[in-house]
């Protein structure tokens, strides 16, 4: 139980182009869910935190105008990257949260090449 | 500002080798504690968590005891399989919506 999907596992983009993450929670409702971003051989930062319905809480020095955060249901969140730029490339991992301050379910993460 | 510290990786090991990752963290007041493994090609799973001082998570053979003191979490097992070379990432939580903040992971390999 508890597994959090994410798609795709890897994209190639443009630079200027948008492209947009998907994070499902698949077998349970996740009223919390988390954007990650990690470096290479860096730790997982935290982005944004969403609530089911509301408007997401970026993490000071994300840009919400850039990464556009969705959590239009209880089993699905998404990210969107408008206009990438090589600097976004990164690995993006969500996670789901079935409440506020419960054990957090870690979806594999998205690979984002841009070129 | 809270942050964990984790010791740098990689670590190599040989089979049935003891293991032990020094995990440090800086919080205000007592944050819960985690232990995440990551598997190749995989998302970020819960090994062991401990949510008040003294208390000792355990699970797959890993053990890890909250230490106040010392703020201090540190991961332990005593005799490593190849299963678990993972990368492994220690991490407190923060906040009403539970964030988690992450040490910047270590990488485990075990040989045969």
């Amino acid at each position: 139980g508890a597994v959090v999907s994410q798609h795709p596992s890897w994209v190639i983009c443009k630079s200027g182009t948008s492209v947009k993450i998907e994070c499902r929670s698949l077998d349970f409702q996740a009223t919390t869910m988390f954007w990650y971003r990690q470096f290479p051989k860096q730790s997982l930062m935290l982005m944004a935190t969403s609530n089911e319905g509301s408007k997401a809480t970026y993490e000071q020095g994300v840009e919400k105008d850039k990464f556009l955060i969705n959590h239009a249901s209880l089993t699905l969140s998404t990210l969107t990257v408008t206009s990438a730029h090589p600097e976004d490339s990164s690995f993006y991992i969500c996670s789901a949260a079935p409440g506020q301050g419960d054990t957090q379910y870690f979806g594999p993460g998205t690979r984002l090449t841009v070129l | 500002g809270d942050s964990v510290t984790q010791m740098e990786g990689p670590v190599t090991l040989s089979e049935e080798a003891f293991l032990t990752i020094n995990c440090t963290y800086t919080a205000t007041g007592y944050p819960s504690l985690f232990w995440y493994v990551q598997y190749p090609g995989e998302g970020l799973q819960l090994l062991l968590k401990a949510t008040k001082a003294d208390d000792k998570g355990s699970n797959k053979g890993f053990e890890a005891t909250y230490r106040k003191e010392t703020t201090s979490f540190h991961l332990e097992k005593g005799s490593v399989q190849v299963s678990d070379s993972a990368v492994y990432f220690c991490a407190l939580i923060r906040g009403s919506q539970g964030n988690l903040i992450f040490g910047k992971g270590t990488k485990l390999s075990v040989k045969p």
